[in-house]
């Protein structure tokens, strides 16, 4: 199975703040990775697809970037509603598998 | 409006059986494919089985293999996840979730999630 890296495991930020995380995947997955966001108690939420593709509806301080291994999501400046856990996912095979999460809090 | 109801999760002993079954609305369930995601009390998420729209293509993570078995009905727009010789590691928030259209293997819709707990 393809194993699915995430960095860092947590951040603190400030509303505002640009922040970026990153995933890396133990072998190419050119560019079938997706990233979603998930609060807490909530379902996860599709944010981005084929590693920089806007999910309809996502708003645009969120961008992807990357393909192969190396993949990064960046919030552009943080809103209060972006605190939360974001998970990346590779699509590239069955087995799927997710990274294991960037908690995203209040500094 | 798409919508994936979860049901079925409660408490069962180690060893035992459940029955997740998840309700979808809102789009036509058969020309989707599926899958079941769980995550456990505080950690991430783990992808747990695939099913191809007509049901003729399934696949298990290791972890469930020989234990979980996926199935669907589309006249019924069900999909569910019969769950056998559980163990205390399965216990966690099951959700299902929509492949987009096309089958690339994201999830554009989950449901809420229905809770299992595998203790004595």
């Amino acid at each position: 199975a393809i194993r699915m890296t995430q960095s860092p495991s947590s951040l603190s930020a400030s509303t505002g703040d640009r922040v970026t995380i990153t995933c890396r995947a133990s072998q190419g997955i050119s560019s079938y990775l997706a990233w979603y966001q998930q609060k807490p108690g909530k379902a996860p939420k599709l944010l981005i697809y084929a590693a920089s593709t806007l999910q309809s509806g996502v708003p645009s301080r969120f961008s992807g970037s990357g393909s192969g291994t190396d993949f990064t999501l960046t919030i552009s400046c943080l809103q209060s509603e972006d605190f939360a856990t974001y998970y990346c996912q590779q699509y590239y095979s069955y087995l799927l598998t997710f990274g294991p999460g960037t908690k995203v809090d209040i500094k | 409006e798409v919508q994936l109801v979860e049901s079925g999760g409660g408490l069962v002993q180690p060893g035992g059986s459940l029955r997740l079954s998840c309700a979808a609305s809102g789009f036509t369930f058969s020309s989707y494919e599926m899958n079941w995601v769980r995550q456990a009390p505080g950690k991430g998420l783990e992808w747990v089985s695939y099913i191809s729209s007509s049901g003729s293509t399934i696949y298990y993570a290791d972890s469930v293999k020989g234990r979980f078995t996926i199935s669907r009905d589309n006249a019924k727009n069900s999909l569910y996840l019969q769950m056998n010789s559980l163990r205390a590691e399965d216990t966690a928030v099951y959700y299902c979730a929509r492949v987009v259209l096309g089958g690339e293997g994201y999830f554009d819709y989950w449901g809420q999630g229905t809770l299992v707990t595998v203790s004595s």
